[in-house]
């Protein structure tokens, strides 16, 4: 199946300051996503991204497929961005698969 | 729409008791799946659904049989609980192949 390699694993950051996540996918896909896992444990969906480049407000991603890759941005990051994101994937067999998340931690 | 719910949302078993974890949705999704969170493991897919009547099995099948006879319900059940499937279990909806939307998520130990 699709591997799915996220990097960095971890990352604190000071409030305000801005980060790049990245998500490498071993073959062609037909869906890529972005979650926030919140401490809560609840996950958020925060962009359906097969190819592309979105923005929501402070957050934007974009996806080169051909190359690829995904990488989502935040900017003047927040203490309630803190938490897990996941990058997920579905290739030819229909079936998502994830990354194994990055943590962000982000510091008053 | 109350997007896709997750029933108990804790749940502590004894090893080789059974339960099912109820799953539903009502975005009349066809596509619906179960999934398993292990720390460090990232979501890992158990089992999924295309339509009512439709199942197949994902990465890690072994302990865990689901059925679809609608289109809203795919529950899980555990035959035999075992320690190994001590996890947090989520389940998920989507139209075909594209944005898929995960419920609240059944934090289970089994003791």
């Amino acid at each position: 199946g699709i591997q799915v390699e996220q990097s960095p694993p971890d990352l604190i950051l000071q409030e305000g300051a801005n980060s790049t996540l990245r998500c490498n996918f071993s073959d062609s896909v037909n869906n890529l996503q972005w979650f926030h896992q919140n401490p809560w444990g609840q996950l958020i969906n925060l962009f359906y991204i097969p190819s592309g480049t979105k923005q929501n407000g402070r957050l934007s991603a974009t996806t080169v497929a051909t190359e690829r890759y995904s990488l989502l941005y935040i900017s003047s990051s927040q203490t309630t961005d803190s938490g897990v994101y996941f990058c997920a994937v579905i290739g030819w067999d229909s079936k998502l698969t994830f990354g194994k998340g990055i943590t962000l931690s982000v510091r008053p | 729409n109350a997007g896709v719910t997750q029933t108990p949302k804790f749940q502590v078993l004894k090893t080789g008791q059974s339960m099912t974890l109820q799953c539903a949705q009502d975005m009349n999704h066809e596509y619906m799946s179960w999934y398993r969170q292990d720390p460090g493991m990232g979501l890992r897919l158990i089992h999924y659904s295309v339509g009512a009547g439709i199942t197949d099995q994902g990465e890690v099948p072994n302990g865990y049989n689901v059925s679809r006879s609608t289109t809203e319900d795919f529950p899980l059940r555990l035959l035999s609980a075992a320690p190994s499937q001590t996890s947090v279990y989520f389940c998920a909806s989507s139209y075909s192949s594209e944005e898929q939307y995960f419920g609240p998520g059944t934090r289970l130990t089994v003791t």
